[in-house]
């Protein structure tokens, strides 16, 4: 159980396009579901906080207007990269989070890497 | 606000060795404490977790980790590392209540070498 999906597993695009990835919770139902994005080598950074049914919770430093973020239902998050470059390419990884033993544990999806060209 | 300080960055290892991967963490209220694994191109995989209780914690393919309040803590181990341990390794820090929100260190590289 709690199995995290994500799609696509990783994507190219030209510079100057959008592109969208999409999580989702398979068997489990998650109220709040977190994005995050990983640099080569590096740490994983929190980008924002999504709600479902309401407006994200960006980071400090995180452009909202070019990581739009919906989560239009209890199993469905998607980060939409706007008008990307290539300083965008990165691995985007989600979270989908729920109640277990005695507190919010968030399971994470397999990630999605961008190349932005 | 919390921070989680990964002391090593890599650490290799010969195959069946025991090894121990240290992780700092400082915050001014109580916190849970995590390990996650993460393979090449993959997301994180939980190993273990400390939210009260014992301070010592199995997990997960052999793994434990030792929660250590006046030392402020929460290092990795296990005592016969295999080819398939490696990975990346984090260690992360949450508040508990709210979101939970994690924030987690800079990771460390186990390599096992044959």
């Amino acid at each position: 159980g709690a199995v995290v999906s994500q799609h696509p597993s990783w994507v190219i695009c030209k510079s100057g396009t959008s592109v969208k990835i999409e999580c989702r919770s398979l068997d489990f139902q998650a109220t709040t579901m977190f994005w995050y994005r990983q640099f080569p080598k590096q740490s994983l950074m929190l980008m924002a906080t999504s709600n479902e049914g309401s407006k994200a919770t960006y980071e400090q430093g995180v452009e909202k207007d070019k990581f739009l973020i919906n989560h239009a239902s209890l199993t469905l998050s998607t980060l939409t990269v706007t008008s990307a470059h290539p300083e965008d390419s990165s691995f985007y990884i989600c979270s989908a989070q729920t109640w277990t033993e005695d507190y919010n544990e968030q399971f994470f999806g397999p990630g999605t890497r961008l190349t932005v060209l | 606000a919390q921070s989680v300080t990964q002391l090593d960055s890599q650490v290799p290892v010969f195959e069946e060795a025991p090894v121990e991967l240290r992780c700092n963490y400082s915050s001014s209220v109580s916190v849970y404490l995590f390990w996650y694994v993460q393979y090449p191109n993959q997301g994180l995989q939980l190993l273990l977790k400390y939210l009260s209780g014992s301070t010592l914690v199995k997990g997960i393919n052999g793994f434990e980790a030792e929660f250590n309040k006046s030392q402020t803590s929460f290092h990795l181990r296990k005592p016969s590392v295999h080819i398939s341990d490696t990975a990346e390794y984090f260690c992360a820090v949450s508040a508990p209540g709210g979101y939970n929100k994690l924030i987690f260190g800079a990771g460390t590289r186990l390599a096992v070498h044959p």
